[in-house]
């Protein structure tokens, strides 16, 4: 059990274009799901919580408008990249937290999208 | 003084040995801790977690936790090449308005054939 996944695997799209990528945790219910970014050779960056049917908590410095995350289900919590720019070139995490262990806290992780901007 | 913090390494180890990883954390009120291993270029997989001081065994991983001195440790026994990655410590941190999960950055490990 706690399997997340990730979609897309990887994109590269133009600069000013709006890319959306999809977490789902597929055997287990997430009330709550995590954005990470991580730059090459960087440890992970928490971007926002996302909790089911709440507006997500962004981490300072994250801009909201630019990063659009829904969760509008127990399984299912995405996030938008809106007019994306060549500095937001990175690998995007999802987590979700529960899983087979039962405790909330324990965070599973997607495959990862890498995105390139070009 | 960081949250989390490990040594960057990069640690090596030859094949069939031990390898120590270790990770200190600041939030004394701390009960949550977790060891996740990352390959390059790809996202972090859970190894173990550990909740009570003393030792927890999961096949060759033994996670070590011990509150009072505030470390949590990682050992592998029986080193094979195929272990060779970043090990990331993760600690569940009261950050003034919510429990967040908090990671080192990361130990380097290399295992040598």
């Amino acid at each position: 059990g706690a399997v997340v996944s990730q979609h897309p695997s990887r994109v590269i799209c133009k600069s000013g274009t709006s890319v959306k990528i999809e977490c789902r945790s597929l055997d287990f219910q997430a009330t709550t799901m995590f954005w990470y970014r991580q730059f090459p050779k960087q440890s992970l960056m928490l971007m926002a919580t996302s909790n089911e049917g709440s507006k997500a908590t962004y981490e300072q410095g994250v801009e909201k408008d630019k990063f659009l995350i829904n969760h509008a289900s127990l399984t299912l919590s995405t996030l938008t990249v809106t007019s994306a720019h060549p500095e937001d070139s990175s690998f995007y995490i999802c987590s979700a937290g529960g899983g087979a262990s039962g405790n909330q806290e324990t965070q599973y992780f997607g495959p990862g999208t890498r995105l390139l901007v070009l | 003084q960081k949250e989390v913090e490990q040594n960057s390494g990069p640690l090596s180890v030859p094949e069939g040995a031990i390898a120590s990883l270790n990770c200190t954390y600041s939030d004394r009120g701390s009960q949550s801790f977790f060891w996740y291993r990352q390959y390059s270029g790809k996202s972090p997989e859970l190894i173990m977690f550990i909740y009570s001081n003393g030792d927890k065994e999961d096949g060759r991983f033994t996670a070590q936790l011990n509150k009072a001195s505030q470390y949590v440790s990682l050992l592998i026994r029986d080193s094979q090449p195929s272990d060779s990655a970043t090990y990331l410590c993760a600690v569940i941190i009261w950050d003034g308005s919510a429990r967040q999960l908090t990671f080192g950055s990361g130990t380097q490990l290399t295992v040598l054939p």
